[in-house]
């Protein structure tokens, strides 16, 4: 099984800060990384998939990067409403669902 | 647009079996992959397992022992069965359609997903 780890585990930040969530992957997923926005007592929604593209509708300051092991989430400039758990998971194994990392919270400082 | 709606049983007692619907609105179950995915309290995100709309299944491996999905496209629901629960399986339980996206290849993302229902397993 493909294990997937997320740092930090949880974060604080301001607004306006610059914010980057990474995500490894026990063994090479390519590019078939996604990347989920959850609030409290919401479902996920879903913010970049294979790596680096934008879901439609997602605002452009959440960017996605990587290939392979190692991936990050960026926010650019942290909004209020960004405050949330992001969860990365892996499409490669088995397809075309698998693992999801830990999850990150991002609080307010 | 598509919705998904799950439904069954807030409360279940242990040793008992856990059964969920999740029915499709505006769209059709055909053509799709379809998982199940639960979080217990105040934990992440687990994959349960998924089906495609032909009956072909995939299960998470620690619970493929006493875990059935199934599909009725007649009905456009999706089914789960989790048996002999334990207060362990106590979750928000979501289901959601695996569509796929391109980027320079198709990829499978999880884009329709349901409000989710609570499931507590206790006596």
């Amino acid at each position: 099984d493909i294990q997937m780890t997320q740092s930090p585990s949880s974060l604080s930040a301001s607004v306006g800060d610059r914010v980057t969530i990474t995500c490894r992957a026990s063994q090479s997923i390519r590019f078939s990384l996604n990347w989920y926005q959850q609030k409290p007592g919401k479902a996920p929604k879903l913010l970049i998939y294979a790596a680096s593209s934008l879901e439609s509708g997602v605002p452009s300051r959440f960017s996605g990067t990587g290939s392979g092991t190692d991936f990050t989430l960026t926010i650019s400039s942290l909004q209020p409403e960004d405050f949330a758990t992001y969860y990365c998971q892996q499409s490669y194994s088995p397809p075309p669902v698998g693992t999801f990392g830990q999850g990150t919270k991002v609080e307010i400082k | 647009q598509v919705q998904l709606q799950e439904s069954g049983p807030g409360l279940v007692k242990p040793s008992e079996t856990l059964s969920l619907t999740c029915t499709v609105s505006g769209g059709s179950i055909s053509s799709y992959y379809w998982t199940w995915i639960r979080q217990p309290p105040g934990k992440g995100l687990e994959w349960i397992g998924h089906i495609y709309y032909t009956g072909s299944t995939k299960y998470n491996p620690s619970l493929k022992s006493r875990l059935s999905i199934s599909v009725d496209t007649s009905k456009n629901q999706l089914s789960l069965n989790l048996t002999s629960v334990t207060a362990a399986d106590t979750a928000v339980y979501y289901c959601a359609r695996v569509g796929q996206l391109w980027s320079m290849d198709f990829y499978h993302v999880m884009d329709v997903w349901g409000q989710g229902t609570t499931v507590t397993v206790s006596s």
